[in-house]
């Protein structure tokens, strides 16, 4: 079964900066990851899906990338701003068994 | 615009009440869920369907029930609510490459 770990569980950085969030996954048969993000009280808005074929999505100031050897997958939040302020989810899915499994969130708060 | 949609956004009920949460999806995708996420916590699946008349439980055990009679819809309902299911519900449903889309969720409070 699919396990997945994101540390931190929070994070603070000045604006501006650049950060890095970290999932990290036990089965390196995963087939899909998808990068989240949720505000308070909301539902969860898609950022990155990466396939399994794929080694890396990138959307405006977001990238994300997925190591299967590894079993690790980073996403890269350039130039941030305070209203990159949420909790961002990972989750994966594996070969034939599209349901996600979810990682504890990472929540971010950016100073301005 | 295609997108997916809960009804209501919030739920106050009394225990013992039957509930409907609403979901529909004007996507045209298959493939449907429910998660279930309490303040703070993981998101965990609770109920899936890949088409219409399939429904299976998901790993997070629940009292809830669901039907898939149409493609775009995709209710749970509660016979019987109880505290112990005060919860955020997110519906969501998958495309053919795997990339998923959420509604917003319902936040239900039993009391």
């Amino acid at each position: 079964k699919q396990e997945v770990t994101q540390i931190p569980a929070a994070l603070s950085v000045p604006e501006g900066e650049n950060l890095v969030l970290n999932c990290s996954f036990t089965d390196s048969a995963i087939y899909n990851l998808q990068w989240f993000r949720q505000d308070p009280g909301k539902g969860l808005t898609s950022l990155l899906l990466i396939q399994s074929s794929q080694r890396e999505q990138t959307s405006g100031r977001l990238n994300a990338s997925l190591d299967k050897s590894s079993g690790r997958s980073t996403l890269y939040i350039a130039a941030s701003q305070p209203g990159d302020s949420a909790t961002y989810l990972c989750a994966g899915s594996n070969f034939g068994n599209e349901k996600l499994t979810f990682g504890t969130g990472t929540r971010l708060t950016i100073i301005p | 615009e295609a997108d997916i949609y809960q009804t209501p956004r919030y739920l106050v009920i009394g225990t013992g009440k039957k509930i409907t949460l609403e979901c529909s999806q004007t996507m045209g995708h298959d493939k449907m869920y429910w998660y279930q996420q309490d303040p703070g916590m993981e998101l965990h699946l609770i109920h899936y369907s890949y088409g219409v008349n399939s429904t299976e439980k998901g790993d997070l055990s629940s009292e809830s029930t669901v039907s898939r009679i149409r493609t775009e819809h995709f209710p749970l309902t509660l016979e019987s609510a109880r505290p112990s299911h005060t919860s955020q519900y997110l519906c969501a449903s998958s495309d053919l490459l795997g990339g998923y889309t959420f509604g917003s969720g319902t936040r239900l409070t039993v009391v």
